[in-house]
Formats: structure tokens, sequence, C-alpha cells
């Protein structure tokens, strides 16, 4: 059980255009899920934390309008890079929570490259 | 703000011994602990959760938490080079509750 799928696993893009990244919990429902952005031997970075119909909470120095997050139902999350850089050049990945539950499962993560 | 402090590492260990993995936190509210591990290139998958002082343990791992002292730590036992990854400590995700990861600690089982 806690299954997380992420969707691509890896996107190369052109610079200026926007990228989709889907999280879903296949086998249970993610009342909570939370993105998390890492660069190459770095720490995970939060991103923001969604909750199911509510809008997203960011995380101090990160764009809402830049990275738009929907979590409109329980078992699906989006991430959209609008107009992506080189900069935005990461793995992101989603991980997704089960109200009264503390543990939160990790999705495999997506690995974007913008050119 | 809560911390959770880990040794980046590496820590180096030969196949066979015990690995000890430590982490100390500052938010003594924190009620649940967790940790992770992190091949390279690849997203954290939760190996351990503990809730109550003292020890826990599953398979070759155990995960011994010290509320008084703000202490968690994973001891993995028999290390095999399957093992080398980072392991990354983390505080609750429940309630209201942000998760905090700290940076984690690179371990290498040398054959």
């Amino acid at each position: 059980g806690a299954v997380v799928s992420q969707h691509p696993s890896w996107v190369i893009c052109k610079s200026g255009t926007s990228v989709k990244i889907e999280c879903r919990s296949l086998d249970f429902q993610a009342t909570t899920m939370f993105w998390y952005r890492q660069f190459p031997k770095q720490s995970l970075m939060l991103m923001a934390t969604s909750n199911e119909g509510s809008k997203a909470t960011y995380e101090q120095g990160v764009e809402k309008d830049k990275f738009l997050i929907n979590h409109a139902s329980l078992t699906l999350s989006t991430l959209t890079v609008t107009s992506a850089h080189p900069e935005d050049s990461s793995f992101y990945i989603c991980s997704a929570r089960s109200d009264g539950y503390n543990e939160q499962f990790f999705g495999p993560g997506t690995r974007l490259t913008v050119l | 703000q809560k911390e959770v402090e880990q040794n980046s590492g590496p820590l180096s260990v030969p196949e066979g011994a015990i690995a000890s993995l430590n982490c100390t936190y500052s938010d003594r509210v924190s009620q649940s602990f967790f940790w992770y591990r992190q091949y390279s290139g690849k997203s954290p998958e939760l190996i351990m959760s503990i809730y109550s002082n003292g020890d826990k343990e599953d398979g070759r791992f155990t995960a011994q938490l010290n509320k008084a002292s703000q202490y968690v730590s994973l001891l993995i036992r028999d290390s095999q080079p399957s093992d080398s990854a980072t392991y990354l400590c983390a505080l609750g995700a429940g309630g209201s509750y942000i998760p905090t990861f700290g940076r984690g600690t690179s371990l290498i089982v040398h054959p």
C-alpha cells in the first residue's frame, strides 16, 4: 500500500514553455500533498503544501504564479512550472499524506531539464 | 522554527558492520519521527517511523528515540553495500505540522 506515482518521470522542454507534473496517490486518499525540489547533491526543499480543495500554501521564496499547484481531488495534485527557464531544471518530487496518519509517502520524482 | 541536524558524512563502514546514523532536533513539540533512505537520483523511501521513547526494530534496522535529549538515531546491522545511500531524518507531518527534513547523512558500505 501507500503508493504514489508521478508523471512524467522526466521531461525536457524549451525555455519559455510550461510543464505540468502529475502526482497521484494510487491506493489511499491524499488529503495533503507536498511538492519538493531537489538540486544535485542538495537537500530536499519544500516548495508548497496543498490540501484537497484548498489553495496551496507556498514556502517563502517560492513564486506561486510560476509554480501553479492544483489539488482538485483526493488522489491527484498537479504542479505546473510556467514559463520555465534553465534555472528551473531540477528534480521535482511530490509526497502524499492521508488524514489521520503521520507518514508521508513520496512519488518517484520528475526530472525537469529546461533547454 | 524546527531544525533537524544531521552530520552530512560520508559515514563509511565495512560490510557486515553496524552503521549508526544520528539526528538531533530543536522542536520539543514534535511527536513523530521518521527515517527515509534516498538512493542517488531517486526519491526518498520511508524505512522507519518512531513515536515513543526507546527502540523500535524492523529487520536489520533499529530506530532509537530519546525525546528528553531530542535525539533520534538509526542503526543498521549487518550493513550491505546496497545500504549505501543518503539517510534523511524527518520530524512529523501529522496534523498542522509541516514536515521538516534534515540535510541527510551519506552512508557508504564498502565490501
